[in-house]
């Protein structure tokens, strides 16, 4: 079963905490990304990665870490330091083919905080 | 990263009828504009796409229109059916692996 797997679907955070959000992905694909999403804001990127042991920050990066030590795995980390964390996060993995930048989506966390 | 400016921000269609959704972007390096529909709770789904060397494409009941010149582009949902509803962002991203720049996002309800 191929695609891209989040993990947890819910995750609650406490107040200092930092929290790492799972990504997996068995498309064999080179780019990773990682997208917020809250209300009426669209989906705004945080990090990509478009090979392994690189990766490059979006527009929202600050509170936020990632790495990419596998081609499958880009796990995101929210930190302390991120003050509006709740939000619904969203891993997407693509591959250039055919002159078409197709990008997958996994299913999601939606983060909180206690 | 500039913007993608889509419109409106929510649409309300009668069953059977069409559904209309317009994007506008800047960059005029942009190559690739897909369309993605997303139901609550899930990830977005790729729906259709288009590159700007042509100017338009259809897929069952969805058609993407673009003009190249006025940057802009739209998306038409034909026969519209109460699942088609949903919301739906337009983006736009420029050649190779590269990240999508989102619309805000419609969110469309297909009433009976």
């Amino acid at each position: 079963d191929g695609g891209i797997t989040q993990s947890p679907k819910y995750l609650f955070r406490k107040e200092g905490q930092n929290v790492t959000l799972s990504c997996e992905q068995n498309l064999n694909h080179d780019a990773m990304y990682w997208y917020r999403q809250d209300p009426g804001q669209g989906l705004r990127l945080i990090y990509y990665s478009q090979i392994v042991n690189d990766f490059q920050k979006g527009d929202i990066a600050e509170g936020y870490s990632v790495s990419r030590e596998k081609k499958e795995s880009f796990p995101l980390t929210v930190t302390s330091a991120q003050k509006n964390p709740t939000a619904f996060y969203l891993c997407a993995s693509s591959i250039w083919a055919l002159a078409k930048n197709i990008q997958y989506f996994g299913a999601g966390t939606r983060l909180s905080v206690l | 990263q500039q913007q993608v400016k889509q419109s409106p921000q929510s649409l309300i269609v009668q069953k059977g009828g069409i559904s209309i959704i317009n994007c506008a972007y800047e960059n005029t390096a942009f190559d690739y504009f897909p369309w993605y529909q997303q139901f609550p709770g899930k990830g977005p789904a790729l729906l259709i796409a288009i590159r700007p060397d042509v100017s338009e494409k259809k897929e069952g009941r969805f058609t993407i229109s673009f003009n190249k010149s006025a940057k802009q582009f739209s998306l038409h949902i034909m026969d519209s059916q109460p699942g088609d509803s949903a919301t739906y962002f337009c983006a736009a991203s420029m050649a190779g692996n590269t990240p999508l720049v989102f619309g805000k996002g419609t969110r469309l309800s297909v009433i009976a």
